[in-house]
């Protein structure tokens, strides 16, 4: 079975600088793909970003990036200048290639609770 | 479109009654699941379904039900709900890659 581990609870960070949340996970498996959601006080799940593993290319969605290191099974989340906006717990997720076995379930890590400072 | 929308957003519960809740998505996604948030847990898996009228296990099945009985619905039972129960419950469906969750529902079973 898949585990991801988010061993930082809780994160702060000053508006305007740079912030990376890490997230590491245990699978067999060689074709997964990995996540990293947003969840506001609000609760609703924010997909911010998508990795696929067969890609060596690190994903990018404006001031957020990822370190995909596949062989450690690292997938950390970069924020660059952070906003008051970005406060929130973050959860980093896997996924299996394999629909037909798995129902393209999640398995989640513990989350890490951010906090930026003005 | 409305995405995937959960009915109730609240609802307190005493020890052994039972409800049910909805969740609903206008995506045509084959893919639906029921996961539980608890503190310092993150998101796990209850039941999820592959397509109408099939269900499956997920991490943490055990005194909830389950029907997908339509395509864009998705059916969370409690029979005898328990104070171990307590906690947020989120509907989510996909079709592919990305998972599109509902607002959630706080159970609070005293």
């Amino acid at each position: 079975a898949q585990t991801v581990t988010q061993s930082q609870p809780e994160m702060s960070v000053q508006e305007a600088e740079t912030v990376t949340l890490s997230c590491t996970y245990d699978t067999s498996e060689s074709d997964y793909y990995l996540f990293w959601y947003k969840q506001p006080p609000s609760r609703q799940m924010i997909l911010v970003i998508r990795q696929e593993a067969y890609k060596q290319q690190n994903a990018t969605e404006n001031r957020f990036s990822v370190n995909f290191q596949k062989a450690a099974k690292s997938f950390s989340l970069k924020i660059s200048d952070s906003q008051l906006g970005d406060a929130a717990m973050y959860f980093c997720a896997y996924r299996s290639f394999r629909e037909e076995t798995s129902g393209s379930r999640l398995t989640f890590g513990e989350g890490t609770q951010l906090t930026v400072n003005p | 479109n409305a995405g995937v929308t959960q009915t109730p957003k609240f609802r307190v519960l005493k020890t052994g009654q039972s409800m049910t809740l909805l969740c609903a998505q206008d995506m045509n996604h084959e893919y639906m699941y029921w996961y539980r948030q608890d503190p310092g847990m993150g998101l796990r898996l209850i039941h999820y379904s592959v397509g109408e009228g099939t269900t499956a296990k997920g991490e943490v099945p055990d005194g909830y039900n389950v029907s997908r009985l339509k395509k864009q619905n998705f059916l969370l039972g409690l029979e005898s709900a328990a104070p171990s129960q307590t906690s947020v419950y989120f509907c989510a469906s996909s079709r592919i890659r990305e998972q599109f969750f509902g607002p959630g529902t706080r159970l609070t079973v005293l």
